[in-house]
């Protein structure tokens, strides 16, 4: 079975830009997060979504939004990006939104703000 | 906010030799800890995932204990290869709206 994946791997945006970024879930997995990885932390919640609808929401400004599909694939936008938005994004699906359900996590896209 | 401290942040040992490393969280509103192996070009993988105050679990060489009363876990690695070079991540989850909080991590080198 597939993992979960991300695309793209790598994309490079300037200031005030805005990107998109896509996850797609293990199969028979309905949860998607998202998680904002910079150097020397770890990742940093932004968003769950479950069954389409979200179930949690980090502490990131408005700028940051995310959406589920049908499918359960899911992608997190990023309007008027800043220097500080440069930074590793992981996707993680699990199958439901429970706490026990461990995390599989994609390979990440590394964001970089020029 | 929930804070979660792992220590220490970085660790060096030779081959064969054992460690441990710790991860503290708020005990309270507590609903699961959870430990992840993050090796260079890869992505997190699941270790554990732990509720109930006094759980152990282990998987090989590598177990993890649980307490909820006093809000911290250890992880064991047994006889260190220099495959298990890698940052180890524990995570904790509480009632919040914010499902996952991690630590920083764990960084670990295994000499040969």
């Amino acid at each position: 079975d597939a993992g979960v994946t991300q695309s793209p791997t790598h994309l490079i945006k300037t200031r005030g830009q805005h990107v998109t970024l896509r996850c797609s879930p293990i199969s028979g997995h309905k949860s998607v997060s998202w998680y904002q990885q910079v150097l020397g932390q770890g990742p940093q919640f932004i968003f769950q979504y479950y069954e389409k609808e979200e179930r949690g929401r980090g502490n990131f400004p408005d700028r940051f939004s995310a959406r589920q599909f049908p499918n359960y694939s899911s992608e997190l936008n990023v309007n008027a990006l800043l220097l500080g938005d440069s930074a590793l994004y992981l996707c993680a699906s699990s199958l439901w939104v429970e706490s026990n359900q461990p995390q599989h996590f994609g390979d990440g896209t590394r964001l970089s703000i020029l | 906010i929930l804070n979660v401290e792992q220590s220490p942040q970085s660790l060096h040992v030779q081959e064969g030799d054992s460690t441990n490393f710790t991860c503290s969280f708020p005990s309270s509103n507590f609903y699961a800890l959870h430990w992840y192996r993050w090796e260079t070009a890869k992505s997190p993988e699941a270790l554990f995932v732990m509720t109930l105050n006094g759980d152990e679990k282990k998987k090989g060489r590598i177990s993890a204990t649980l307490n909820t009363k006093e809000g911290y876990s250890y992880l064991y690695i047994k006889g260190s290869q220099p495959e298990d070079s890698a940052t180890y991540l524990c995570a904790s989850w509480d009632s919040g709206n914010t499902p996952l909080v991690f630590g920083k991590g764990t960084r670990l080198s295994v000499i040969a």
